[in-house]
């Protein structure tokens, strides 16, 4: 079965500072790669995604993530944050192959959090 | 663009009680998706509709059932509601099931069951 790991529950950062969170995906198949947002409150909203082409795939808000498919990895970052990117991150994979093909596995989400 | 569109958007039942949460998107997409999200679980998977006329279980479907009305509506109903279905639920759809298409997200609704 598919799994998306993230390995970091919870970061703290100052403004300013760069922000890097880890996603690694277990499932050796073609895969689409999505990096979703949650505002305190809100609903889901899509980053960024990577369905294939140029690994280094870029999104709203200044964030971009790396594709490197020899780590399974599909990692976000932003070289400097703000205040407003204090959010939830999850990253999602969706296979293409298998039982739950078509259907977005999320990993457990990073809290993170921006002091000003 | 209303998007996805679900109702209500907080409940509070007592255990025992049903309800049914409704879902509602307006972007012609044929797949529609409802998930839980719990604290440190993140999202899961209760039911899928990849289709108008299909229905297939996810990872979490025990207590749930769901019907697709139509091709813009996907219910979601709890029949004999019970704590462990506090949570939030959120709706999704995509354009189709397989592929590289994205999901798009409801605003959620509250569930508390007491």
């Amino acid at each position: 079965a598919q799994s998306v790991s993230q390995h970091n529950h919870h970061v703290i950062l100052s403004e300013a500072a760069s922000l890097e969170l880890g996603c690694n995906y277990s499932y050796g198949g073609t895969v689409n790669l999505f990096w979703y947002v949650q505002y305190p409150g809100q609903h889901l909203q899509l980053l960024l995604k990577y369905f294939s082409g140029d690994p280094l795939v870029k999104g709203i808000k200044g964030f971009e993530a790396e594709f490197i498919k020899s780590k399974f990895s599909f990692n976000l970052r932003k070289p400097s944050v703000q205040w407003s990117d204090t959010a939830e991150y999850f990253c999602a994979v969706k296979g293409e192959v298998g039982g739950s093909q078509g259907n977005l596995i999320f990993g457990k989400g990073t809290k993170l959090s921006v002091k000003p | 663009n209303a998007g996805v569109t679900q109702t209500p958007k907080f409940q509070v039942l007592k255990t025992g009680q049903s309800m049914t949460l409704q879902c509602a998107q307006d972007m012609n997409h044929n797949s529609m998706y409802w998930y839980r999200q719990d604290p440190g679980m993140g999202l899961r998977l209760i039911y899928y509709s990849a289709s108008e006329g299909t229905t297939d279980k996810g990872e979490v479907p025990n207590g749930y059932n769901v019907s697709r009305l139509n091709k813009r509506e996907f219910s979601l109903r709890l029949e004999s509601a019970a704590p462990s279905q506090t949570s939030v639920y959120f709706c999704a759809s995509s354009f189709r099931d397989r592929g590289p298409t994205e999901a798009f997200f409801g605003q959620g609704t509250r569930l508390t069951v007491v």
